[in-house]
């Protein structure tokens, strides 16, 4: 299971950070990824931190703005978003992934607003 | 990055019908493609991993094909727990992509 927490509202320019609490399988091997859909909008996905934790890829759209990260002791995996804008506006999910994306949180909405 | 597009954007059919769905790759992904369920207020939910490998508790009524550029999802007899949009996803190069999705909907 996978638990997302950290969204809400928050203002052009300003931080956020996510959350994303896994249990029912050992985080530390996996990789983890997150991905957020836009209201009307399809998927995208954003960033990936590999299961040992040595790298890190990111979309063009939020490469330098987002970082993702880990903590396996906490069994979470964290989105920093910074400078965040407009159409950061989504509903955030987490999902586990090694060949595939086969687990899924219930996702948690940023809404960027001023 | 890798552009997938996904063909039609709308299927407009009945249940019991069958559906094909087509995603298109501007390279090559090799097998590395997936495909995902998604209706509103639920997360998205994997159907389909590796072109054609069905995910645990998925009915065999969904199928997938093609390597390469060109894929197709095929829900052999719509059900009316079907009507959704799908999404294609390749996780051969970063960063990973997802398509634009198809819209499955009640005719």
């Amino acid at each position: 299971q996978i638990v997302e927490s950290g969204g809400g509202v928050v203002q052009p320019g300003r931080s956020l950070r996510l959350s994303c609490v896994a249990s029912g399988f050992t985080l530390s091997s996996f990789g983890m990824h997150w991905v957020r859909q836009a209201p009307g909008k399809g998927l995208e996905w954003l960033a990936v931190i590999l299961y040992d934790g040595s790298n890190q890829y990111y979309a063009d759209s939020v490469k330098g703005r987002f970082t993702i990260s880990r903590d396996d002791f906490k069994s979470t995996v964290y989105l920093q978003m910074k400078s965040l804008r407009d159409e950061d506006t989504a509903v955030y999910y987490c999902a586990r992934g090694a060949t595939r994306l086969d687990i899924w949180g219930q996702g948690t909405m940023v809404i960027v607003s001023s | 990055e890798i552009v997938l597009t996904q063909s039609p954007a709308t299927l407009s059919l009945s249940p019991g019908e069958r559906a094909t769905l087509s995603c298109r790759a501007s390279q090559s992904v090799s097998g590395y493609l997936a495909w995902y369920q998604k209706k509103p207020g639920q997360a998205p939910r994997l159907l389909i991993y590796d072109a054609s490998h069905r995910a645990t508790g998925i009915p065999a009524r969904f199928s997938g094909s093609g390597s390469g550029t060109d894929f197709t999802l095929t829900i052999g007899s719509l059900e009316p727990e079907d009507f959704a949009v799908y999404y294609c996803h390749q996780r051969s190069t970063w960063p990973q992509t997802f398509g634009q999705g198809t819209k499955v909907e009640i005719k």
